[in-house]
């Protein structure tokens, strides 16, 4: 089975844009869930989508929105972004279950001026 | 809601020698605790998972271990080698919420 894809794998944007990143899940994934991913802050679970339904939610202003498809395809977006939104965002998708071992993709790695 | 707190956040061996890195939980109803490594400028891997109804888990070099009365998880390698390198990340779940990760451990292995 191919793996997690993401695009873009990498952004530049300047302060105020918003984005829109993307994300394949493996074939037969019904859930995906993205982090942002920064050198002092680690792995930060920014929401879960599953069956096109958000099921889990982290602490992230609601600059940050995300939604899924049929076809279990997700997008995340961030608008009015600040110079403090550049990371690396990864997102990764599992079966559905609780316990299902989650995968994850490359990543894009967003940086704004 | 969860916490996952992961100690060392740094951590230097000798090539050969073992390597432990420790998670503790807050939710006592968490059930499953996957370990993942991630190499510089690659995606988080898993290495390997442990489920609530198990004590221990193996696989070649690495081991995971659950305590479940003191909420804790701990990662074993042994025989380290430079390839071992990396940043390792300990998470934990509770049926479908979210996967909760710990802050990461730097695993320097000196050849």
């Amino acid at each position: 089975k191919a793996g997690v894809t993401q695009t873009p794998r990498y952004l530049i944007k300047t302060r105020g844009q918003q984005v829109t990143l993307s994300c394949s899940p493996i074939s037969g994934h019904r859930s995906v869930s993205w982090y942002q991913q920064t050198p002092g802050q680690g792995l930060q679970f920014l929401f879960e989508y599953f069956s096109e339904t958000q099921r889990n939610k982290g602490n992230f202003p609601g600059r940050f929105s995300g939604r899924q498809f049929s076809n279990s395809r997700s997008e995340m977006n961030v608008s009015t972004l600040e110079l403090g939104d550049s990371a690396l965002y990864l997102c990764a998708s599992r079966g559905g279950g609780g316990e299902d071992t989650q995968y994850f993709g490359p990543g894009t790695r967003l940086t704004v001026l | 809601g969860e916490n996952v707190e992961q100690h060392p956040s740094t951590l230097s061996v000798q090539e050969g020698d073992s390597a432990v890195i420790k998670c503790t939980y807050s939710d006592s109803a968490s059930n499953y605790f996957p370990w993942y490594k991630q190499e510089l400028g690659k995606r988080p891997q898993l290495i390997i998972d442990i489920r609530s109804n198990v004590g221990e888990k193996k696989d070649q070099r690495i081991a995971v271990t659950l305590n479940k009365t003191a909420k804790h998880f701990s990662l074993h390698i042994t025989e380290t080698q430079p390839e071992d390198s990396a940043v390792y990340f300990c998470a934990a779940s509770r049926g479908f919420q979210k996967l909760v990760f710990g802050t990461g451990t730097r695993l320097l292995v000196s050849p």
